[in-house]
């Protein structure tokens, strides 16, 4: 079975500046698909970016990317030019991309991320 | 396009109630899963349907907990009887299940559910 680990419970960046959160798996496929995603306190889960395992290139959305260091099984986020916006809770996710795999997500315990003015 | 629907938003129960959560998912989304999100943790899968068949249940508690997905669109989730640590917050997804690359589920804003 696969595991999502986030160490870091709490986050706190300023804005303006750039912010780092860390992700590792654990996982015994070849081929997969990584994702984060974004839970303010109105509950609803946002899709903020996705990797998949064969891309070496690591994956960018605006102000959002990732590093994706597949031996070392490490997913970090990073949020450049953070805006207040941007505190959330954030989840790690994995999805296998085993043929015939169900689709589901197994979610890391998630990052509280806090912005100060 | 219309988002993910759930309702309600908010329940508040005695333990041994029963109650009921219900999902609409996006017009056109084949697949649609139920996840359990206990506060300070990730959510975690309950089932998935794939239109109105079962693919994956393996985690729902069935003596308590059942799901349907009459006609493959909306969907319900009940409890019966609830018990304290069922006291969460519900979460609907639903995806087009295309080519894998480029599946996302799309979320709604959830249920929360205090058992007291």
């Amino acid at each position: 079975a696969q595991t999502v680990t986030q160490s870091q419970p709490e986050m706190s960046v300023q804005e303006a500046e750039t912010v780092t959160l860390s992700c590792t798996y654990d996982t015994s496929e070849s081929d997969y698909y990584l994702f984060w995603y974004k839970q303010p306190p109105s509950r609803q889960m946002i899709l903020v970016i996705r990797q998949e395992a064969y891309k070496q290139q690591n994956a960018t959305e605006n102000r959002f990317s990732v590093n994706f260091q597949k031996a070392a099984k490490s997913f970090s986020l990073k949020i450049s030019d953070s805006q207040l916006g941007d505190a959330a809770m954030y989840f790690c996710a994995y999805r296998s991309a085993q043929r015939g795999s169900a689709r589901q997500l197994t979610f890391g315990s998630g990052t509280q991320l806090t912005v100060l003015p | 396009e219309a988002g993910v629907a759930q309702s309600p938003r908010y329940k508040i129960i005695e333990k041994r109630q029963s109650v009921a959560f219900w999902c609409n998912p996006i017009s056109g989304h084949a697949t649609l899963y139920w996840y359990q999100q206990i506060l300070g943790q990730g959510p975690k899968l309950l089932i998935q349907f794939q239109n109105n068949g079962v693919v994956d249940d393996s985690q729902l508690p069935k003596d308590r907990f059942s799901a349907e997905r009459l006609k493959g669109v909306d969907s319900t989730l009940k409890i019966q009887p609830a018990k304290l640590e069922d006291s969460a917050v519900y979460l609907c997804a639903s995806s087009l299940q295309r080519a894998p690359s480029t599946d996302t589920q799309y979320f709604g804003p959830g249920t929360r559910l205090t058992v007291l």
